[in-house]
């Protein structure tokens, strides 16, 4: 089993210019999550996904969209980067009902945005 | 609001010198409280699940424990290996989905 895998890894990309971070799990999770994380600040929800088909937002949406393609994949996408988008990216899965309810984290993708 | 604080920011401690990291939070229905474990360059790796006030959960050098308002992850003899940033999650209120993190604690093991 592979987990949680995230691509890329690495990124960078110009003030204005869009991109997609793609996330899958081979787990068979119900819930999916995309975090930021910054410097001092933890982690930040962006947005997550309960179940296919849905989605809402975290604590930290402005700039970002998702889609939640199927249950394996939930990608994460910026229309219009801006320098304070740069960030640490990790995806996570769980299915938090259940007794235990961790979540299960990707490697994370580095994006600076210039 | 709900919040969770973890103390100190930065721990550094010899080889076998052990000592506590604290995770304080103030959340309306506390589902569960998480450890994890984070490697630099690396995606939060889970430790524990601690539910109820009085719990305790061990592995290995670490221990995790409990109360009303706070969680501590007690590091008995710690060796170079155990270092890494360590980070609390709270779970709560009737959203299962929304999980609060502290901002971590960062410990070194020197030999």
């Amino acid at each position: 089993n592979a987990g949680v895998t995230q691509t890329p890894k690495f990124q960078v990309l110009k003030t204005g210019q869009s991109m997609t971070l793609q996330c899958a799990q081979d787990m068979n999770h119900n819930s999916m999550y995309w975090y930021r994380q910054d410097p001092g600040m933890g982690l930040r929800l962006i947005y997550y996904s309960a179940s296919e088909g849905t989605t809402d937002k975290g604590e930290v949406p402005n700039g970002y969209n998702v889609s939640r393609l199927n249950k394996r994949e939930f990608s994460l996408r910026l229309e219009s980067a801006a320098p304070s988008q740069t960030s640490v990216y990790f995806c996570a899965s769980s299915d938090p009902g259940l007794a235990g309810g961790q979540q299960f984290f990707g490697p994370g993708t580095r994006l600076t945005v210039l | 609001e709900d919040q969770v604080t973890q103390s100190p920011e930065a721990l550094r401690l010899q080889e076998g010198e052990s000592s506590s990291l604290n995770c304080s939070y103030t959340v309306s229905g506390l589902r569960g409280l998480f450890w994890y474990r984070q490697d630099p360059g690396k995606g939060p790796e889970f430790l524990f699940t601690l539910y109820s006030a009085g719990e305790e959960k061990e592995k290995e050098r670490l221990k995790a424990t409990l109360t009303k308002k706070e969680s501590f992850l007690h590091i008995t003899a710690p060796k170079p290996e155990d270092s890494a940033t360590y980070l609390c999650a709270v779970q709560a209120g009737s959203n299962f989905n929304k999980f609060y993190f502290g901002s971590g604690t960062k410990l070194n093991v020197k030999p």
